[in-house]
């Protein structure tokens, strides 16, 4: 599986939007692009998966480029509640047999 | 609905020991994977299990066993235990797809139970 690299630590501010990227230069060609968040205490949550351009739901963006090599998670108008971990994950994760393959995280703080 | 359960949340064990954590999937889901997460850490993949079977496994020691049985549910055991297996233990779930259709089945997890070893 691709190995990802990602900041370590973020902080921002309630209203802002913020921009979490992750590099990932030894994509395969199979491999999708996953976020997961996880709050203190509690396991880790989807929330947003895509393969090339850009994938938007209720909850985020999510910015791939032409050569797939990076990817930028986006969050619209950040609340306290978005205080976080973000793991960016790589690999054909498709079918039965889908393990996980997490890094350190972006541990996110988001100030009043 | 409910979600992915673990049991029991909070746990004390002494080097030596032996543990059971149990799991229960999300209703409708047959695919049960357990992640081992240090502190400060992310989740770190121990094994998955379908049809009651081990599918996959991570790069733990023999020491780490689980069972899934009919209904799904799962344990993970963990033996001669030792102070670094101190962690929080994650269950996820998920469907497994007939005929491999190619579509992503997102991993639901609980909350984890928490494992001190002294």
């Amino acid at each position: 599986l691709a190995k990802t690299t990602q900041p370590i630590s973020m902080d921002s501010y309630e209203g802002q939007e913020v921009n979490i990227t992750c590099s990932h230069n030894n994509i395969a060609t199979n491999d999708y692009i996953t976020w997961y968040q996880q709050f203190p205490s509690q396991g880790p949550r989807f929330i947003i998966q895509g393969y090339k351009t850009k994938v938007t739901n209720e909850v985020a963006s999510l910015f791939i480029p032409a050569d797939r090599k990076s990817s930028t998670l986006s969050l619209p108008r950040v609340s306290l509640s978005d205080t976080a971990v973000y793991y960016c994950l790589v690999g054909d994760m498709r079918g039965g047999y889908n393990k996980l393959i997490f890094g350190a995280g972006t541990r996110l703080a988001v100030h009043p | 609905d409910a979600g992915v359960t673990q049991s029991p949340t909070h746990l004390i064990k002494t080097r030596g020991q032996q543990v059971t954590l149990r799991c229960s999937p999300k209703s409708g889901h047959d695919t049960v994977s357990w992640y081992q997460q240090a502190l400060g850490q992310g989740p770190q993949f121990i094994f998955q299990y379908y049809e009651e079977e081990e599918r996959q496994r991570g790069n733990f020691p023999d020491r780490f066993s689980g069972h899934q049985f009919p209904n799904y549910s799962s344990e993970l055991n963990v033996n001669a235990l030792l102070l670094g297996d101190s962690a929080l233990y994650l269950c996820a779930s998920s469907l497994h797809p007939d005929g491999g259709t190619g579509s992503y089945n997102e991993q639901f997890f609980g909350p984890g139970t928490r494992l001190t070893v002294l």
